[in-house]
């Protein structure tokens, strides 16, 4: 049974600061891997998808990284925000099955 | 695109009545999703559909959850009756395909006393 974990589940960072989430999980026979953001009382935005062929995405201040071999991902926020302040999940797609979601780090950037 | 769309936005019933949560995804998308948020199960999945045929509903914790897709825009989620252990945040989302990107309304908050 495929079991997604994040590190670490809380962080709290001063603005500017370059910062990684991390995440794991059990079976590296995936499809693909999402990362998402939710902010409080809203729905999830997914920020980035990584094919599990690939070995990065990026998007602005975003990087996200897969090493499907060892079961790791990790999403860098370089030069973080207050309005970067959010719970970030990671989800993987096993072969032919649904999202497995983490239970998510919630970050606070200050000002 | 307006992306998916829910409705309501906030539900408070009594035990035992019956509650519809609405969702509208985004137009050529052909796979729907519900989802369950609860701060001590996180989120789970209920049912997601393929081209408005039911896939997997293995996720549905009771024969009281229902879901219907009539068309590929618009889905139901039903539960009949009610209970104060399913207060939680609903969720729908869709994606062009079940293995791509989703994209989550903002949520149907259930309150069920």
């Amino acid at each position: 049974k495929q079991e997604v974990t994040q590190i670490p589940a809380a962080l709290s960072v001063p603005e500017g600061e370059n910062l990684v989430l991390n995440c794991s999980f059990t079976d590296s026979a995936i499809y693909n891997l999402q990362w998402f953001r939710q902010d409080p009382g809203k729905g999830l935005t997914s920020l980035l998808l990584i094919q599990s062929s690939q070995r990065e995405q990026t998007s602005g201040r975003l990087n996200a990284s897969l090493d499907k071999s060892s079961g790791r991902s990790t999403l860098y926020i370089a030069a973080s925000q207050p309005g970067d302040s959010a719970t970030y999940l990671c989800a993987v797609r096993p072969y032919g099955n649904k999202l497995v979601f983490g239970a998510g780090t919630i970050l606070r950037v200050k000002s | 695109d307006a992306g998916v769309i829910q409705s309501p936005r906030h539900e408070v019933t009594e035990m035992g009545q019956e509650v519809t949560l609405r969702c509208k995804p985004i137009s050529g998308h052909n796979s729907l999703f519900w989802y369950r948020q609860t701060m001590m199960r996180g989120l789970e999945l209920l049912i997601y559909f393929n081209n408005n045929v039911p896939i997997d509903d293995s996720g549905m914790p009771e024969d009281r959850f229902s879901a219907k897709m009539p068309n590929a825009s618009f889905s139901t989620l039903k539960i009949q009756p009610s209970e104060p252990r399913d207060s939680a945040v609903y969720f729908c989302a869709s994606s062009f395909y079940s293995n791509e990107k989703l994209f989550f309304g903002s949520g149907t908050q259930l309150s069920v006393l």
